[in-house]
């Protein structure tokens, strides 16, 4: 079953605004990490946060973790056109073996 | 370095045929693994192996069979291909299964049953 929820699942925002989108999952986990994928691609990773993390930032991109909460989010500040694609959270389940499983994804639009 | 390459990109199958979508990484990577998207469903993982000879079942793993002879291949057999399985299958490698790694994935393989 699907362990990643996102949140919303579609967001149209206007160029130079930030877009926060949000992942709630369910069991305990090593990290979770957030991809991207442009329409008809493979994905790409973006970011990776610990499960005894609570913030990262990379460039544009910030991603939280609350453990207690079993949720993350992931802020695009300044978004630009080109960050028109779908994002996903998955997580890294605690165990031997870990399966990365991952959400349903949320389709981002930023407008020009 | 060319990462995860997948073969075919595009497949169309009729009902009750065999194939097999190949898989390969020059990553020296462990870890490699299957999955296919489907609208509105996200990704969801088929089948895995952490090394050379060792598989194991996913999520959804009926009508799949894998095999990992070495550990840059990774091949997904359909064994007799049904319309339910008419989508997009990415593969993906880590480094490991057990350290905090990022997975790299194919371009995908659009696969259509009719």
């Amino acid at each position: 079953s699907q362990q990643g929820e996102e949140d919303p699942q579609a967001l149209s925002i206007q160029e130079g605004e930030n877009a926060t989108m949000n992942c709630s999952y369910k069991t305990s986990i090593n990290n979770l990490q957030w991809y991207r994928q442009n329409s008809g691609r493979g994905l790409v990773h973006l970011i990776l946060i610990r499960s005894n993390e609570r913030e990262k930032h990379s460039g544009r991109l910030r991603v939280t973790l609350d453990t207690s909460k079993k949720s993350s989010s992931l802020l695009i500040t300044a978004s630009r056109a080109a960050d028109t694609a779908s994002y996903f959270c998955a997580t890294d389940q605690a165990g031997a073996n870990s399966k990365l499983t991952f959400g349903k994804g949320i389709t981002l639009s930023v407008r020009p | 370095n060319a990462g995860v390459t997948q073969t075919p990109k595009f497949q169309v199958l009729k009902t009750g045929q065999s194939m097999t979508l190949q898989c390969a990484q020059d990553m020296n990577h462990e870890y490699m693994s299957w999955y296919r998207q489907d609208p509105g469903m996200g990704l969801r993982l088929i089948h895995y192996s952490v090394g050379a000879g060792i598989t194991d079942q996913g999520e959804v793993p009926n009508g799949y069979n894998v095999s990992r002879s070495t550990t840059e291949d990774f091949p997904l057999r359909l064994l007799s291909a049904a319309p339910s399985q008419t989508s997009v299958y990415f593969c993906a490698s880590r480094r490991d299964s057990y350290m905090n790694t990022e997975a790299f994935f194919g371009q995908g393989t659009r696969l259509t049953v009719v």
